[in-house]
């Protein structure tokens, strides 16, 4: 079957850890995304990444980091530099071949930092 | 720059009844993508639909129906018949054209908590 997959579904971290999320597809899709979801609000763009080994920012990136080493893989990592990495992460890709923009969404990762 | 605004917060309703879920929407691009996604308790998003802004006919699906309005910038959603399983958070969102051939990201609005209580 193919989809996305994240892990791990929740994560802990105490504070001043860097801590990296999984992202991996395998529906050949060229484009990939990271998003934060807090309580009661939409979900903000951290990162993009349309080709392997380029990556953009996006709204919210100060304090995260990520790499496109392979096609199906976008990890996160998520620094001591962001002030309040509680939330919930999703990524999400999308064939740059369609002209629609539809966006496939892993399960999601919820990190809690103690 | 595009933004998504859903002035919904919250909505309860009781089981059978009709609801619209608002979504109204900020672009400067004449070319552009509508969508809207479901997001159960779980978390996931389940893409529900997309519509692009030179096509304005609105869309059916079982008990799902969206509204599209360009002269008002809404792209409004109406389950009808509602069921305790419709719970969840919906999201309106917002894509603007490819650029030299990438994607930007989508512009999510705040979500939208739908309750149907038995």
């Amino acid at each position: 079957d193919g989809g996305i997959t994240q892990s791990p579904k929740y994560l802990f971290r105490k504070e001043g850890q860097n801590v990296t999320l999984s992202c991996e597809q395998n529906l050949n899709h060229d484009a990939m995304y990271w998003y934060r979801q807090d309580p009661g609000q939409g979900l903000r763009l951290i990162y993009y990444s349309q080709i392997v080994n380029d990556f953009q920012k996006g709204d919210i990136a100060e304090g995260y980091s990520v790499s496109r080493e392979k096609k199906e893989s976008f990890p996160l990592t998520v620094t001591s530099a962001q002030k309040n990495p509680t939330a919930f992460y999703l990524c999400a890709s999308t064939d740059r071949g369609r002209t629609n923009n539809e966006q496939f969404f892993g399960p999601g990762t919820r990190l809690t930092v103690l | 720059a595009q933004k998504v605004t859903q002035a919904q917060t919250e909505i309860s309703v009781v089981e059978k009844e009709d609801v619209t879920l608002d979504c109204v929407y900020e672009t400067r691009d004449t070319t552009y993508y509508l969508f809207w996604y479901k997001q159960p308790p779980s978390g996931e998003l389940v893409f529900l639909i997309r519509r692009n802004s030179f096509d304005e006919q609105n869309e059916i699906s079982g008990r799902y129906s969206w509204n599209f309005q360009k002269s008002t910038s809404s792209f409004n959603f109406t389950i009808t018949a509602s069921q305790v399983v419709d719970s969840a958070v919906y999201f309106c969102a917002l894509s603007e054209a490819f650029r030299l051939g990438g994607a930007d990201g989508l512009t999510f609005g705040k979500g939208t908590h739908l309750i149907i209580q038995p």
